[in-house]
């Protein structure tokens, strides 16, 4: 079972290149999340999604934007990258219960540098 | 605003008993959550809880107490690959999930 997925799992960037995060995941979940993890600080939600073709701000939304085409993928998208935006970066997804219950299922992470 | 308030770093012998403690202040509850990460790896869901009392699952136990915002994680008989970090999270009104910075639990041998 390959649950959630996401590629690539290491990247540097230099600062002003642009860049996507692809999360996949096959359980058929409608609700799918992307934060960033960084040290000494709790998970931020940068944007998240309800279903196929819908998606919301999170908690840190600037300097990213996301897209939902389709139901298994979410793709978070970096326009200019910033030094700020190193950071490991997780995917999650949940079905419509467990949305309301906080069982999310995570990927593996990206760790992503910008020099 | 919105916290979640746990110690940053704890350390416990293998075979002993450890309780990680953990504070909320939510707009609205909908619940308390715990996770564990392994250093490198995702979050893997551990316990949920929202109504008060103790909710046992194997070796870990979770509890809640919302009139005093607070919850904890009781892990038994510690072993060597309990070293991670514990995650608290709570879920406000909206539905999303307020996180705590992570407790690290060190265990010695």
């Amino acid at each position: 079972n390959a649950g959630v997925t996401q590629t690539p799992k290491f990247r540097v960037l230099k600062t002003g290149q642009s860049m996507t995060l692809l999360c996949a995941q096959d359980m058929n979940h409608e609700y799918m999340y992307w934060y960033r993890q960084d040290p000494g600080m709790g998970l931020r939600l940068i944007h998240y999604s309800v279903g196929e073709g819908t998606t919301a701000k999170g908690e840190v939304p600037d300097g990213y934007n996301v897209s939902r085409l389709k139901k298994q993928n979410f793709l978070l998208g970096l326009e200019s990258a910033a030094p700020s935006q190193t950071s490991v970066y997780f995917c999650a997804s949940s079905s419509l219960q467990t949305g309301e219950t906080g069982e999310l299922f995570f990927g593996e992470g990206s760790r992503l540098t910008v020099l | 605003g919105q916290n979640i308030d746990q110690p940053t770093e704890m350390t416990a012998t293998e075979g002993a008993i450890v309780q990680i403690n953990c504070t909320y202040q939510t707009s609205g509850f909908n619940g308390l959550f715990w996770y564990q990460q392994h250093a490198g790896e995702a979050p893997t869901f551990l316990s949920y809880n929202v109504l008060d009392g103790l909710e046992e699952k194997g070796r870990f136990s979770s509890f809640l107490s919302r009139s005093k915002g607070y919850s904890y994680l009781l892990l038994k008989e510690l072993q060597m690959k309990d070293s991670a970090s514990y995650l608290c999270a709570g879920m406000d009104s909206n539905y999303q999930l307020i996180w705590g910075a992570g407790t690290k639990l060190i265990i010695k041998p």
